[in-house]
């Protein structure tokens, strides 16, 4: 079945970086862009940024831009969220979604998440 | 960016109530816009998509509608399962943004 699969929970210091994977099974990788959202302790959800996982081309929250990254691996099927200095202000959980921007595959947008990784800043 | 601004942010309700949930965009899109439903610690649970579609194996009790800027959720006759925090979302142009949630309780 479609999963979204996500790394363990993380505990980084302030000024550090977090890299959190995403692996993919079930459908097919190329056809289904990823969103990366995340929820601060008792907050709402928060989206961070999208990639295509066709072409790599990304599209970031103006938030996180020049600190968020967010990469593809097709021969692994993962996908991948990298962000760097980490203030306590980052401690949130993390998930990906399956996000695609095909007019064809719109209705499927955010159906499947991953489980969430806990990221801790302190 | 859309803005969405969601209303009211916490209901008290009783079993068999029904609970209708706004969301208001700050400006015009197509219907990609989904509501989620979440409990506690864990995933989101998507409801509706794409504004009116239900989303398989969720009770007909809950419904979308709405069109533009203005969207609604609507559960018609509240059950004990469904007291959780409801978001929604659209994924109709970027950066994506989400409704602050509206926490269903218990009254």
């Amino acid at each position: 079945q479609v999963q979204l699969v996500q790394s363990g929970a993380e505990v980084k210091k302030p000024g550090a970086s977090v890299k959190v994977s995403c692996k993919t099974s079930g459908y097919n990788f190329i056809k289904y862009g990823v969103s990366w959202v995340r929820q601060a302790p008792g907050q709402g959800f928060e989206w961070m940024g999208w990639i295509s996982t066709y072409n790599g081309e990304t599209k970031y929250a103006r938030k996180f831009q020049g600190r968020l990254s967010v990469t593809a691996d097709t021969s692994t099927s993962t996908v991948y969220m990298e962000l760097r200095s980490l203030r306590s202000g980052d401690t949130a959980v993390y998930f990906c979604a399956r996000d695609p921007t095909s007019r064809w595959l719109q209705d499927d947008g955010f159906d499947i998440w991953g489980q969430g990784t806990m990221v801790t800043v302190s | 960016d859309i803005q969405m601004t969601q209303s009211p942010s916490a209901v008290s309700a009783s079993v068999g109530d029904r609970v209708t949930i706004t969301c208001r965009a700050s400006q015009g899109f197509s219907d990609y816009l989904v509501w989620f439903q979440q409990k506690p610690g864990k995933v989101p649970k998507r409801l509706i998509y794409s504004t009116s579609g239900l989303h398989p194996g969720v009770p007909s009790r809950f419904s979308g509608s709405g069109s533009g800027t203005e969207f609604t959720l609507t559960i018609s006759s509240l059950q004990p399962d469904d007291f959780a925090t409801y978001y929604c979302l659209q994924h109709a142009i970027f950066p994506r943004t989400f409704g602050q949630g509206t926490k269903v309780e218990i009254k």
